[in-house]
C-alpha cells in the first residue's frame, strides 16, 4: 500500500467549474501538507502549503486538511484552461517542509472551453 | 530573483555508463534535494544535502551518489545506468530548518534516457 494515494484522473470540467482534488495518507508521521501544480515537460510548481486542520485559502485556490482522516483536498474555484496541469500533493514529517517531501501520482486536470 | 537551475535539460545515455547531473538552487537557499520522477508517477525522493554533506536518504542503491559544494549548488551522480534509470530527475532547493516555512522550490528538471 503507497503511503499517498492520489486518484490519477483524468479530471476533464468545463471552464468556470469548481474542482476538488484528493489525497488519502497512512502515515500518521506526515504533518505537512503541500500542493504542487506540474505543467508538461515543467517541474513541480508550488501552489500552497500548510500545516495545521482547516482551510487556507490563496485567490482561487483552498486547501483543506483533516489529519484525524488524513485526508486533504484542494479546491479551485472558478477554474481557467490555464489550470490545465497535473497536480501533486506532497507530505512531508515532523521536521517540517525542508525536508523528504513523499508525492502521491498526481491528478491530471484538464479545463475545457 | 533566479529560481532553482538544472543542467543540462535533457540527456541520452546507453546501460552502463554513467551520468552526473547539476543544479543550482534558488537565490537564498541552503539545502538541495534529489527527485526521481518516472513517466507518470509522482517525485521520488533520492536524498538531501546540507552544509556539503547528505542528510536523508531515500529507497535508492549506492549507484546514486551525489556532492554539494560551498556555494550551495549540488551534483548527482548515477553509475552503471540502467535502462529503469529513464526518468525526469529533479532537484529542489529550500532553507534549512524546522516548520512550515521553508517549502521546496523544484527545477524543470533534466530528463534522463537509456537506451
Amino acid at each position: 500500500q503507497k503511503e499517498v494515494e492520489q486518484d490519477p484522473g483524468p479530471l476533464s470540467v468545463p471552464e468556470g467549474a469548481i474542482v476538488s482534488l484528493n489525497c488519502t495518507y497512512s502515515n500518521s508521521a506526515f504533518q505537512y501538507f503541500m500542493w504542487y501544480r506540474q505543467y508538461s515537460r515543467k517541474g513541480p510548481e508550488l501552489l500552497m502549503y500548510t500545516y495545521s486542520s482547516g482551510n487556507k485559502e490563496d485567490g482561487r485556490f483552498t486547501a483543506q486538511v483533516d489529519k484525524s482522516s488524513k485526508y486533504i483536498s484542494l479546491f479551485i474555484r472558478d477554474s481557467q484552461p490555464s489550470d490545465s496541469a497535473t497536480y501533486l500533493c506532497a507530505m512531508s514529517g515532523p521536521t517540517g517542509t525542508a525536508s523528504k517531501l513523499t508525492f502521491g501520482t498526481g491528478t491530471r486536470l484538464q479545463v475545457t472551453l | 530573483d533566479a529560481g532553482v537551475t538544472q543542467s543540462p535539460t535533457h540527456l541520452i545515455k546507453t546501460r552502463g555508463q554513467q551520468v552526473t547531473l547539476r543544479c543550482s538552487p534558488k537565490s537564498g537557499h541552503d539545502t538541495v534535494s534529489w527527485y526521481q520522477q518516472a513517466l507518470g508517477q509522482g517525485p521520488q525522493f533520492i536524498f538531501q544535502y546540507y552544509e556539503e554533506e547528505e542528510r536523508q536518504r531515500g529507497n535508492f542503491p549506492d549507484r546514486f551518489s551525489g556532492h554539494q559544494f560551498p556555494n550551495y549548488s549540488s551534483e548527482l551522480n548515477v553509475n552503471a545506468l540502467l535502462l529503469g534509470d529513464s526518468a525526469l530527475y529533479l532537484c529542489a532547493s529550500s532553507l534549512s530548518g524546522t516548520g512550515v516555512g521553508r517549502p521546496q522550490h523544484f527545477g524543470d528538471g533534466t530528463r534522463l534516457s537509456i537506451l
